[in-house]
């Protein structure tokens, strides 16, 4: 079974820097998606950016973008310019890209403090 | 275009009570899945569907049952609440198929009491 790990339960940075939010995972899979999922207070739960395996160039989405190293299993997300709405419950979470069933695999969330 | 609806929204319930939380999309999801959130553990799969008729377990199933009769809805049962069933819950929906995003609701805050 897969699994994700984030190794950082809280995280805290200054607003206008940039942050690094780990995540690790483990599958025997070569063909999966990653992604990054924000909750913020409301408890929504908001797509903030995915990363298809088999493509090697990182995603970004604005302010966000993902060091995704396919060898090591790590998929990080970075924060660029953190504004105090980037604070936040952040998850990392993985898909297989098998077909039929395929369920999102979370890690346990990192919680991150912007500090104005 | 609604996405999907969870209701209700906040539920206090005594030990042994039953309930149904209800989830329904309108965006033509084939996959429609239940999950748990609970401090330090994540989210974790409690049950999930692939199309009406048809759904399976995931990680944490136990005290809960589902049904999908249609493809719009899938309610979670609690048949016998346990104060370990405090908990918040999300359901969520995609197209099966390459490089789909979740949507997710906006989550159901369960207290058993």
């Amino acid at each position: 079974a897969q699994t994700v790990t984030q190794s950082q339960p809280e995280m805290s940075v200054q607003e206008a820097e940039t942050v690094t939010l780990s995540c690790t995972y483990d599958t025997s899979e070569s063909d999966y998606y990653l992604f990054w999922y924000k909750q913020p207070p409301s408890r929504q739960m908001i797509l903030v950016i995915r990363q298809e395996a088999y493509k090697q160039q990182n995603a970004t989405e604005n302010r966000f973008s993902v060091n995704f190293q396919k060898a090591a299993k790590s998929f990080s997300l970075k924060i660029s310019d953190s504004q105090l709405g980037d604070a936040a419950m952040y998850f990392c979470a993985y898909r297989s890209a098998r077909s039929g069933n395929t369920p999102l695999v979370f890690g346990k969330g990192t919680r991150l403090s912007v500090i104005a | 275009n609604a996405g999907v609806t969870q209701t209700p929204k906040f539920q206090v319930l005594k030990t042994g009570q039953s309930m149904t939380l209800q989830c329904a999309q309108d965006m033509n999801h084939e996959y429609m899945s239940w999950y748990r959130q609970d401090p330090g553990m994540g989210l974790r799969l409690i049950h999930y569907s692939v199309g009406a008729g048809i759904t399976d377990q995931g990680e944490v199933p136990n005290g809960y049952n589902v049904s999908r009769s249609t493809t719009e809805d899938f309610p979670l049962r609690l048949l016998s609440a346990a104060p370990s069933q405090t908990s918040v819950y999300f359901c969520a929906s995609t197209k099966v198929g390459r490089n789909y995003g979740y949507t997710f609701g906006s989550g159901t805050r369960l207290t058993v009491v």
